[in-house]
């Protein structure tokens, strides 16, 4: 079975720097999707960014990037320019089948 | 854009009642996936829907029950509710099977009492 590791509860960063959030991910399977999500204090679920397994290239939205490891089933997320609005809580998913598997989160603190 | 909707927002229950939440996805969308959000903790898959059929089950109980309508909304109904059923209950939606990425309704709050 398909398991998902954030092994950072709690991360904090000065306004304005960077700061990368831990992901790693065991799994059998060669074709995979990877994804990660903001939930705000207003608990909605915020699609941040996605990963296919078959692409080499890192995904990039805006300030947000990943560092996608296959061989170290490994993927983080790098935050650029970190604004309070950042602040938040961040899963990292897998897509096995239909569902997402989800990592145990980690809060991220932004410190004006 | 149009996104996920959810109703109600919030839902108050006593034990052994009976709740039923709604889910409406983004126009297009084929596929309704549902999920449980207890306080501070991530979220678990219940069950999804393709095209009116179930298509993966997850930790759903047997008091839950689900289906999908003709015009892809999704009902999730709950019987004999418990006070551990109290959790936070996304919807969320895609188009396809494959990979899709999974939006996200803004969540029903059920508090069992």
């Amino acid at each position: 079975a398909q398991t998902v590791t954030q092994s950072q509860p709690e991360m904090s960063v000065q306004e304005a720097e960077t700061v990368t959030l831990s992901c790693t991910y065991d799994t059998s399977e060669s074709d995979y999707y990877l994804f990660w999500y903001k939930q705000p204090p207003s608990r909605q679920m915020i699609l941040v960014i996605r990963q296919e397994a078959y692409k080499q290239q890192n995904a990039t939205e805006n300030r947000f990037s990943v560092n996608f490891q296959k061989a170290a089933k490994s993927f983080s997320l790098k935050i650029s320019d970190s604004q309070l609005g950042d602040a938040a809580m961040y899963f990292c998913a897998y897509r096995s089948n239909y569902q997402l598997i989800w990592g145990a989160g980690t809060k991220l603190i932004i410190k004006p | 854009a149009a996104g996920v909707i959810q109703s109600p927002r919030h839902l108050i229950k006593e034990k052994r009642e009976t709740a039923t939440l709604k889910c409406y996805p983004i126009p297009r969308h084929d596929t309704v996936y549902w999920y449980q959000q207890g306080p501070g903790q991530d979220p678990q898959f219940l069950i999804s829907f393709y095209e009116k059929m179930q298509s993966d089950k997850g930790s759903i109980p047997d008091r839950f029950s689900a289906q999908q309508f003709s015009d892809y909304h999704s009902e999730l109904n709950m019987s004999s509710l418990e006070l551990g059923d109290s959790a936070l209950y996304f919807c969320a939606s895609s188009w396809g099977l494959a990979g899709g990425e999974q939006y996200f309704g803004p969540g029903t709050r059920l508090t069992v009492t």
